[in-house]
């Protein structure tokens, strides 16, 4: 299995709902990823982790809260958005934070919409 | 992270060659990477550059490293159709635990 897997495709949510993001990958990668692409723009790195602890968090707002329950799951849980949260949200996975080639794959995204 | 540049947007004919430009920020970036985005969809790995290399080769795509001007290239021979999407150049960034810092995305439209 060399896929990272992401659901669901599509969310739609409203500013006072709780949602989550899942990602999955059975790889056996120990780093994981969250990006946010906005249309048009490249994507902007949110959250690291490696071995299931959070390694870094690039000044998200608390809305935004991952979690990594084992070495294949990443979580992304979603509370109180406002609608400039609307984005693409990809997951990535690699095989361990290094020096060298960190070769990170992609899954295909969350598309969330905040109403 | 700081910004890497890119041009946002390149036009080439089927059958000709595609060259995406890139400059990058981090001089301390021991690898540098060129990843595809097709509409609606995640980002596919293409090719990566070790910064100590100037050149790599894989079938279609010619990597160009000019590591004292931070500047990267992708040249894509024979550019088909089917090789329209936005390419992003990418360096790994240190203090963000080598995670990847996107340049901007350049689209490539390929026409008939």
């Amino acid at each position: 299995d060399t896929e990272v897997t992401q659901t669901p495709k599509h969310l739609v949510m409203g500013m006072t709902n709780k949602k989550s993001l899942k990602c999955e990958q059975h790889m056996g990668h120990r780093a994981m990823y969250w990006y946010k692409q906005k249309a048009k723009k490249p994507p902007e790195l949110m959250f690291v982790y490696s071995y299931e602890k959070l390694s870094i968090n690039e000044s998200v707002p608390s809305r935004f809260s991952p979690e990594c329950p084992n070495s294949s799951l990443l979580n992304l849980h979603l509370h109180a958005l406002q609608p400039e949260d609307s984005a693409l949200y990809l997951c990535a996975s690699s095989q361990d934070l290094r020096s060298g080639a960190n070769v990170l794959t992609f899954g295909a995204g969350s598309r969330l919409t905040v109403l | 992270g700081e910004d890497v540049e890119q041009s946002l947007f390149l036009s080439v004919r089927e059958g000709d060659s595609s060259v995406i430009n890139c400059t990058y920020t981090d001089s301390s970036s021991t690898y540098l990477y060129w990843y595809k985005q097709e509409p609606g969809a995640g980002l596919q790995l293409l090719t990566y550059i070790f910064s100590n290399m100037d050149m790599k080769q894989d079938q279609r795509l010619t990597v160009l490293l000019n590591k004292k001007d931070k500047h990267l290239s992708l040249r894509i021979a024979d550019t088909q159709t089917g090789d329209s999407a936005i390419y992003f150049c990418a360096e790994s960034i240190v203090y963000s635990g080598y995670a990847l810092n996107f340049g901007k995305g350049t689209s490539l439209l390929v026409t008939p």
